[in-house]
């Protein structure tokens, strides 16, 4: 079975940098059949894809452009988990935080974190 | 603004059928398949369809999803309580390179 479990500091002041992990149970980050995604929701954006890292005998990253210039996803192979960096971040960021497993072929998304609210606030 | 078009809210007595629609364009839902997902209230999304009309394991009969063209929809036919939830559809944009998600329909049982 697999299981996304999710770690992070809930509350980020301005400026700062929001940090986010999820653990894989059940799968590899470097399985070539599936994407490790981040996805956000909030009142005001719903559900947004923020970005991808993927592993097709090489590493690959995806973003989405609202976020391109401040967004980082890396995977950790020695822990079997992906990480999301998202730099110089405003109120408009708070938001709950998903990592999710997308198949390749296929591109479904069926595997979720639990969700990591994220506040930005002084 | 999202991407995929959906209706906020959708309604029905129990044992009824609602159906839940989900615009998109060539560059999403017309060259890609859709993805639905039932979200209740403190968890996180549920896939429920896949593939355009694939149930995922133990969802039941009773739920279904069509595409046809740019535009996709989910039956919920024989309305529980249970059902009482908020839907998303999303697939992948070529154009965006990325996931796409409709704003969400709110399904309330009467």
């Amino acid at each position: 079975q697999i299981h996304l479990q999710q770690s992070g500091p809930g509350l980020v002041k301005p400026s700062q940098t929001l940090s986010v992990t999820c653990a894989i149970s059940g799968d590899s980050v470097s399985s070539n059949s599936a994407a490790w995604n981040w996805i956000r929701q909030s009142p005001s954006r719903g559900l947004e894809w923020l970005g991808r890292t993927y592993y097709r005998s090489k590493w690959y990253n995806d973003y989405a452009v609202s976020v391109k210039s401040r967004i980082t996803i890396m995977p950790d192979t020695s822990k079997n988990q992906f990480s999301l960096q998202l730099n110089s971040v405003t109120p408009e960021d708070t938001a709950v935080y998903y990592c999710a497993r997308v198949t390749h072929p296929g591109r479904i998304v069926d595997y979720w974190g639990q969700g990591t609210l994220v506040t930005v606030s002084s | 603004q999202s991407v995929l078009t959906q209706p906020p809210s959708a309604s029905g007595s129990p044992g009824q059928r609602v159906t839940i629609s989900c615009s998109g364009s060539s560059s999403n839902i017309g060259s890609d398949t859709v993805n639905w997902f039932q979200q209740l209230p403190g968890t996180a999304p549920k896939l429920l369809i896949y593939s355009n009309d694939q149930r995922t394991s133990g969802v039941p009969e009773r739920f279904s999803g069509s595409k046809s063209g740019t535009s996709a929809s989910l039956a919920i036919s024989g309305l529980q309580s249970e059902d009482e939830a908020d839907y998303y559809c999303a697939a992948w944009d070529d154009s965006l390179k990325g996931y796409v998600f409709g704003a969400g329909t709110k399904v309330t049982v009467l």
